[in-house]
């Protein structure tokens, strides 16, 4: 599973939305209708932390601000206005079978 | 909250072995979930490494599988790394994980990673 993002750098205006594609080599697609797509975003100087499981679920904690849609092979990362805690490199990562891959990163900063 | 943190020497000789250890915190090791190291450097970005769950039951990165072990000590509520034969290319900081099962091995903790460096 080769996992590819678009674009490596996003520079972002405060108050405008975002998006972030993530692309999978095999879809994700389980018998079980899950997409075993994951979304991360690493803060600088943190660890990475979990934004969004299963292509579509905000993890505990997450802004409504952040949505994840996608099936298949085909995802991407929506932040509805973005702001400036938003800053950070984002990954997507396929948990369908090990080993688990992560993307490249998108880096999000602000103009 | 459950909480993980990575312990072990920063600094490794090449061809020796690097061994990390990641305590638990906040819950028992024992309860269904997998457990996973993650390394990340400039060059190779996020990389798993491999997973145990409770059982003792192992999942490894097949470019790494020849080099690591993982094991778990679920009196202790900790489980660990071992990779051998290391180089510069294994520099990198080492993060532990749980791979939550209910989100489907999302990884839903992190610890705060330790860099680890291979030089002579």
């Amino acid at each position: 599973f080769v996992m590819t993002q678009s674009p490596l750098s996003l520079p972002v205006t405060p108050g405008e939305p975002a998006s972030i594609s993530c692309r999978s080599s095999q879809s994700l697609l389980q018998r079980n209708g899950f997409n075993y797509l994951h979304w991360y975003l690493q803060k600088p100087g943190q660890s990475p932390q979990l934004l969004i499981y299963l292509g579509s679920n905000r993890a505990s904690g997450v802004p409504d601000r952040f949505s994840g849609s996608g099936s298949g092979t085909d995802f991407t990362l929506k932040i509805s206005s973005v702001e400036a805690e938003d800053v950070g490199i984002y990954y997507c990562m396929q948990a369908l079978q090990p080993p688990f891959t992560f993307g490249p990163g998108t880096k999000v900063d602000i103009k | 909250q459950v909480q993980l943190q990575e312990s072990g020497p920063g600094l490794v000789k090449p061809s020796g072995t690097l061994s990390l250890i990641c305590a638990v915190s906040g819950d028992s090791i024992n309860t269904g979930q997998w457990w996973s190291w993650v390394r990340q450097s400039p060059e190779r970005g996020l990389e798993w490494i491999g997973e145990i769950y409770h059982s003792g039951s192992t999942n490894y990165s097949p470019s790494l599988k020849s080099r690591v072990t993982i094991s778990i000590d679920t009196s202790n509520n900790y489980f660990s790394l071992n990779m051998n034969s290391v180089t510069a290319a294994d520099t990198a900081v080492y993060y532990c994980a749980r791979g939550n099962r209910d989100l489907r091995r999302a990884f839903d903790i992190w610890g705060r990673g330790t860099l680890v460096t291979v030089s002579s």
